[in-house]
């Protein structure tokens, strides 16, 4: 059964970058599907940040997309988070997940089917 | 800003039947499969519903999904009051700028 697990600083300052790594156990990273992250604002709603497949495709958010990127370290079975330049609107409980995705007949199927607990991050000097 | 529209709250009766909505567009629900997931108070969300009709093993079949032009419907049948959470559709937006996108989410409340 496949497990994730998130880790990294809870607290990063306006301006600089948040890190943070996904654990997989399980399952290997490098047998399809692809990786991703969603962020959740306190008493807000779900916000996809995007996602990467082995192969290096990658897809993101359109508001985060000069600030993200994710990676994918096949040898420690992990993958990673890295948002630069941080604000206060960037504090949030991040999760990783498993991601399907698929396309039959131009018809995409996108979903989350495996998610880690998630970790809150507060940006705050 | 979410691209799908949900309402904020439903309720009912435990035994009873609820509906939450999920209303998108052409580039997105209109042509693509939808996702609904379950969400706890301080907990991640679940996967409830996949490809806009099916079931994950251990979900009831109390939970079922379907899908009419751009938009889709969550029922959920015999509410009970572990069924108290909030809801979230979710589905990819093939537009220019797309990816995926979320709904606003709905609160579910049993009486």
């Amino acid at each position: 059964q496949v497990q994730l697990q998130e880790s990294g600083p809870g607290l990063v300052k306006p301006s600089e970058t948040l890190s943070l790594t996904c654990s997989v156990s399980g399952f290997s990273i490098r047998i399809g599907y692809y990786w991703g992250w969603i962020r959740q604002p306190p008493g807000g709603g779900l916000e996809w940040i995007g996602s990467m497949f082995r192969s290096g495709s990658t897809h993101y958010n359109p508001s985060l997309k000069s600030r993200v990127s994710i990676s994918l370290d096949t040898s420690k079975n992990q993958f990673s988070l890295q948002l630069k330049s941080v604000t206060a609107a960037d504090t949030a409980v991040y999760y990783c997940a498993r991601v399907v995705m698929s396309a039959a007949a131009s018809e995409v199927s996108y979903y989350f089917d495996n998610g880690g607990q998630g970790t809150l991050v507060t940006v705050s000097s | 800003q979410s691209v799908l529209t949900q309402p904020p709250s439903v309720s009912a009766a435990p035994g009873q039947k609820v509906t939450i909505s999920c209303s998108g567009s052409s580039s997105n629900i209109g042509n693509n499969d939808v996702s609904w997931y379950q969400q706890f108070p301080g907990t991640a969300p679940k996967l409830l519903i996949y490809d806009s009709n099916k079931r994950p093993s251990g979900i009831p079949d109390r939970f079922s999904g379907s899908k009419s032009g751009t938009s889709a419907t969550l029922a959920i049948t015999g509410l009970q009051t572990g069924d108290e959470a909030d809801y979230y559709c979710g589905t990819w937006d093939s537009s220019l700028n797309g990816g995926g996108v979320f709904g606003t989410g709905t609160k579910v409340t049993v009486l």
